[in-house]
């Protein structure tokens, strides 16, 4: 079982948003603002696509967004492309004992 | 352009040890936080371990601890996982990954990956 909790799967139609949740606690992403977010294709290694909550590395489309409120983060991928279809992780630091936690994982699946 | 290699990865029996290492280039290695995170095959992603450039500061998976050993030579720009006791549990994808920041988690390189396999 994950530490950060994310749904199992989103889907949008080409063009439309998404927006993937990702559920921790007063002690990791209600706390600190080290959230971060990773696209991962099959196969492949992960990719940072927002760090720090809301920013976005050189190279990342500003169709990706990323907010916090209370103990969630969300991810948010507007204007929906087929390359946009891949695995979706949070992560957040959580202090000097767990370090860092990841979620679950979300496919997000362009209809 | 930011490069990490790793390797040393392959099957190993239960209870065995494994060393795997990552060739770092493109950045200057010393000034960097470096992390492991592993994948088990199918599943998500578990952070492993970090260490400061320094290697001042080492932190650890609370269920790894005592097992996996993680190091640097910033002379050499190489990070290593040194893992002993291994179990099918440690079967996985391990990505050598640079942080961002000191301490945080903002992890925006990472490995091709090395897959470990624990089997008899």
């Amino acid at each position: 079982q994950s530490a950060l909790t994310q749904p199992p799967s989103a889907s949008g139609s080409p063009g439309q948003s998404v927006t993937i949740s990702c559920t921790g606690t007063s002690s990791d992403v209600g706390l600190y603002n080290y959230v971060s977010w990773y696209q991962q294709h099959p196969g492949k290694a992960p990719k940072l696509m927002i760090f720090e909550v809301s920013h976005r590395p050189s190279g990342v489309p500003d169709r990706f967004s990323g907010s916090r409120s209370g103990n969630t983060a969300s991810l948010t991928v507007s204007g929906l492309q087929a390359e946009d279809e891949a695995n979706y992780y949070c992560s957040s630091y959580a202090g000097s004992n767990n370090f860092v936690v990841f979620g679950g994982g979300t496919k997000v699946t362009v209809l | 352009e930011v490069q990490l290699v790793e390797s040393g990865g392959g099957l190993v029996k239960p209870g065995g040890s494994l060393r795997l290492s990552c060739a770092a280039s493109g950045f200057s290695f010393s000034r960097y936080s470096m992390n492991w995170v592993r994948q088990a095959p199918g599943k998500g992603l578990e952070w492993v371990s970090s260490i400061s450039g320094g290697s001042g500061n080492i932190y650890y998976k609370d269920s790894l601890k005592g097992r996996f050993t993680i190091s640097r030579d910033n002379a050499r720009n190489s990070l290593n996982l040194q893992m002993n006791s291994l179990t099918a549990e440690d079967t996985a994808v391990y990505y050598c990954v640079r942080d961002l920041s000191e301490v945080g988690g903002n992890f925006d390189y990472w490995g091709q990956g090395t897959l470990v396999t624990v089997s008899s």
